[in-house]
């Protein structure tokens, strides 16, 4: 157990609809991460936040926003959803703001499986 | 831009067999790190070694060995004695070490299927 949390597990919605996505970072670690697992793209960053800011962006789409909140769990909105979209979508999270240092080692939550129907 | 290669998409094994994950990277980075991650079945992915660029030397952990051979630019893992339940997928990634961006780039992993 990483000791990050990330609900729903399993969400199966329709395109069009609008989802959120929540995760809760390990006690005391600062940074979340999201990513999507999708078979023909494989492992994606989408967006980084540190400490409530947006640190670093990936390969997120416009349709798709995230936010950190004060409590410094995590909120992925995916809106407009088409039926790409459905994928496993992972959370990780890390002390520090970035790089390779083990403050900075990221500990991945056990994704949330979107199905767009 | 970075960039990791797993050439094997799957490889199929005998409990107890060794078999090796193979990992090639491409960075400008002069500074880097190195991860191996495993995706169980279950689907939550597990950390397993973090390698810096300055540090080539091989590390063992139990039935786990990985070797850091920076002049071929590889990173490859291997597995002694197999066993079922390292049937996983299994990502290596890479990320600088400096100018910011600490964002891990990930392969596409490689699906080892290890058969009683």
């Amino acid at each position: 157990d990483s000791g990050v949390t990330q609900t729903p597990k399993h969400l199966i919605t329709a395109t069009g609809q609008r989802v959120t996505l929540r995760c809760s970072p390990r006690s005391g670690d600062l940074s979340v991460y999201w990513y999507q697992q999708s078979l023909d793209q494989g492992l994606q960053f989408l967006i980084q936040y540190y400490n409530g800011e947006e640190r670093a962006k990936g390969n997120i789409l416009e349709r798709f926003s995230a936010q950190q909140f004060p409590d410094l769990h995590s909120e992925l909105n995916l809106s407009s959803l088409e039926l790409g979209d459905s994928a496993l979508y992972f959370c990780a999270s890390s002390l520090g703001p970035g790089g390779g240092t083990e403050s900075n080692e990221q500990f991945f939550g056990p994704g949330t499986r979107l199905t767009v129907l | 831009a970075q960039k990791v290669t797993q050439a094997q998409t799957e490889i199929s094994v005998v409990e107890k067999e060794d078999v090796t994950l193979d990992c090639v990277y491409e960075t400008r980075d002069t500074t880097y790190y190195l991860f191996w991650y495993k995706q169980p079945p279950s689907g939550e992915l597990v950390f397993l070694i973090r390698r810096n660029s300055f540090d080539e030397q091989n590390e063992i952990s139990g039935r786990y060995s990985w070797n850091f051979q920076k002049s071929t630019s590889s990173f490859n893992f291997t597995i002694t004695a197999s066993q079922v339940v390292d049937s996983a997928v299994y990502f290596c990634a890479l990320s600088p070490a400096s100018g910011g961006s600490y964002i891990p780039t990930f392969g596409r992993g490689t699906s080892l299927i290890v058969h009683p």
